[in-house]
C-alpha cells in the first residue's frame, strides 16, 4: 500500500494564481482531512470530509474549496492565491474519524507564494 | 473543535535526560491522541488514550489521560537523540480532529 500522497511536494504560486493539490489514499479510509503547518506551529484543520460527496469546514477555511467525489481523491483548491497561504500542507485520512480516529499522514505539500 | 494547549513550547535537554510535555484543555475531552513530528517530516500517529487516568507505556514513553479528562503528559524516560522532534496531541470532537501547538524537543547528544 502506498498510504496517502500528495503531489505536489513543492510549488511556488505568483499572488492571484489558483492551484490544486491532490490527494490520495489506498487504504478505503472514509475520513479524509487536509492541514496546514506553519513554520514553529501546530495544525491547523482546513476541510475535512467523512465520506465521497460529503465535505465540511474546519478552523481555517477561508481561500481553499474542496471536493469528494470518490473515496480515494479528496483536492484542496487554492482558488486565488495569497502570500498568507505560504506553508506546508498535509492530508491526511483514517477509518473513520471520530474516536477511533488514527490519522495516517502524507509527505506534506511546500507551498510558496510570491 | 476544542482547543488543546501544549506546553512547554520548547525543550532541551541532555542525552539521559527525561523530557514531558502537557496538553491541558478547559473542556472534557472524549479522547486525545499524541503525534511525533520528525524535523522536516509529517505527523506520525503514537497512541490514542480513552479512558479516564489511562496510563499507557511504550518502551521509554509514558503516556497519561487525567482523571478529569482535561489534561493529558507524555513523558521520555532518559531521552536519546532518535527522540527528536515535535510532539503533538490531538483531539477528536466529533470529526474535527484538532491539534495542540506541540513541544518541539532538541536532544544533546
Amino acid at each position: 500500500n502506498a498510504g496517502v500522497t500528495q503531489t505536489p511536494k513543492f510549488q511556488v504560486l505568483k499572488t492571484g494564481q489558483s492551484m490544486t493539490l491532490q490527494c490520495a489514499q489506498d487504504m478505503n479510509h472514509e475520513y479524509m482531512s487536509w492541514y496546514r503547518q506553519d513554520p514553529g506551529m501546530g495544525l491547523r484543520l482546513i476541510h475535512y470530509s467523512v465520506g465521497a460527496g460529503i465535505t465540511d469546514q474546519g478552523e481555517v477555511p477561508n481561500g481553499y474549496n474542496v471536493s469528494r467525489s470518490t473515496t480515494e481523491d479528496f483536492p484542496l483548491r487554492l482558488l486565488s492565491a495569497a502570500p498568507s497561504q505560504t506553508s506546508v500542507y498535509f492530508c491526511a485520512s483514517s477509518y473513520s474519524g471520530g474516536a477511533d480516529g488514527e490519522l495516517f499522514f502524507g509527505e506534506g505539500s511546500r507551498l510558496t507564494v510570491l | 473543535g476544542q482547543q488543546v494547549m501544549q506546553i512547554p513550547q520548547y525543550q532541551h535537554v541532555q542525552e539521559g535526560e527525561d523530557f514531558t510535555t502537557y496538553c491541558n484543555s478547559s473542556t472534557t475531552l472524549s479522547n486525545i491522541q499524541w503525534y511525533k513530528q520528525r524535523p522536516g517530516g509529517h505527523p506520525v500517529f503514537l497512541i490514542q488514550l480513552v479512558k479516564s487516568g489511562e496510563v499507557k507505556k511504550q518502551k521509554r514513553l509514558t503516556f497519561q489521560f487525567g482523571e478529569a479528562k482535561k489534561n493529558s503528559s507524555l513523558h521520555i524516560t532518559a531521552t536519546q537523540t532518535t527522540d527528536v522532534g515535535t510532539y503533538f496531541c490531538s483531539n477528536n470532537a466529533g470529526n474535527m480532529l484538532t491539534f495542540g501547538g506541540g513541544t518541539r524537543l532538541m536532544v544533546k547528544p
